[in-house]
This record gives structure tokens, sequence and C-alpha cells, in this order.
């Protein structure tokens, strides 16, 4: 069955520290990937999907198919990016459902 | 910029009653999907719907859930006979297509008593 794991519920940096959000899946297919973000009352929003390999707001993230992990990076993070980070899989075919990770709070402190 | 609304954000019902969620897509997207969050857990896929009818549904979605597109502009999640675990967060998101992005609503959060 399809499984994504945060493992971290909770991850606490200073402005300007690097940020790794980890994210492991499992599935024996070859699956898309995504990070949504949610900030303080506001809606689920895309971040990022392995296939576009775009940088936004400064993250990264990279498809690990060997160690099944999309880990969310960031060099540098700002006080503006403390929110809650869920990492998903979608089957890469015929299918729309996203499966979600249980999610990891950034908190980023001045 | 266009958005995914649900209507009410906040919803108390008696257990043992019906409740409908409302969701009114993004005006072009032909995908429809409803997922749950309940308190401290994961977000959770309920069900897809595309050209009038259900694509695919979770184990989650059985005969209590149905819904529906009533007039081309909502799309709604009835949940008939509440129970207390039925008690979540629910979102709507809406898509241009398959494997494109997922537009999210702010969510309504159920609260069975």
């Amino acid at each position: 069955a399809q499984r994504v794991t945060q493992p971290e519920k909770l991850l606490s940096v200073f402005k300007g520290a690097p940020v790794e959000l980890k994210c492991n899946y499992s599935y024996s297919g070859s699956p898309e990937l995504f990070w949504y973000v949610q900030y303080s009352r506001q809606r689920l929003q895309l971040l990022l999907r392995h296939i576009s390999r775009e940088s936004i707001k400064g993250f990264t993230a990279d498809l690990n198919k060997g160690e099944t992990s999309f880990h969310l990076k960031k060099p540098f993070a700002q006080e503006e990016d403390s929110a809650m980070y869920y990492c998903a899989l979608s089957k890469s075919y015929n299918t729309d459902k996203l499966i979600f990770g249980t999610g990891t709070r950034l908190q980023v402190f001045p | 910029e266009p958005e995914v609304t649900q209507t009410p954000s906040h919803q108390v019902t008696q257990m043992g009653q019906e409740v409908i969620l409302r969701c009114v897509p993004i005006s072009n997207h032909l995908y429809f999907y409803w997922y749950r969050q309940i308190l401290g857990q994961k977000v959770e896929f309920l069900v897809s719907f595309y050209n009038n009818e259900i694509s695919e549904k979770s184990e989650i979605f059985d005969d209590q859930f149905s819904v529906e597109r009533p007039d081309g502009s909502n799309f709604t999640l009835k949940i008939r006979s509440t129970k207390l675990e039925d008690s979540a967060m629910y979102f709507c998101a809406s898509s241009e297509g398959i494997s494109t992005e997922a537009f999210f609503g702010q969510g309504t959060r159920l609260t069975v008593v």
C-alpha cells in the first residue's frame, strides 16, 4: 500500500539556519511527489512537485528513488516560512488522489 | 485569483443528523475532491468526482457518504446519520485535469456532538 511518512511533527530553527523537512514514501511504482504548505489560518496550497524541478520560495526537493525520499530543503530559513508542511504522493497514472503524510510544523524563530 | 470556496466554515450537528457540506470549485476545473482531517491526524482522501460521477473513493467513503454536483457550480458532500468519529476538518479541492495542481478550500470544521 502507498504510504507517506514525515517523522518530525515539529521542527524549530532560527532565522538564517538551514532547514530540512524529511519525507519518505512507500510505493512500488513511479509516484509523483508533492509538498503542500499551510500557513496560519490559510488554505493548503501546493509548494512544489518533483516533476517541475523548481525552487519555490527558496525551497527545493529532490526525489531519491533509491532511498524513497523527497526531503524539502531550504538553505536559509525565514520567519515567514513558519507553517505546516505536508508531503504527498500520487500514483503517476490514471489517478488523482493524494496520499498525505502527517505533516511537520516548521517554526522559525527570529 | 480564483479560489475554492467552502461553506459553512464550522458546522455543529447532533449525532444521527444529516449534514451537507458545500463547495464551489474553481469554475474551469473538471476534477473535484473531498478530503478530511481528523484532529491530529493526516489529511485523508475521501472521493474524487469527474464528469458527474465518482471516479475513485476510499474505504472511508461508505454508504454513509454521498457527493453531488447539483447545479454545475456547487459540489456537495452529504453525510447521513453522523457519528462522533465523523468530527473532522473536511477539505474540498478541484483541479483542471488529472495530475494537475489541486487547489484546496479553507475547509469546513464538522463537530458532531
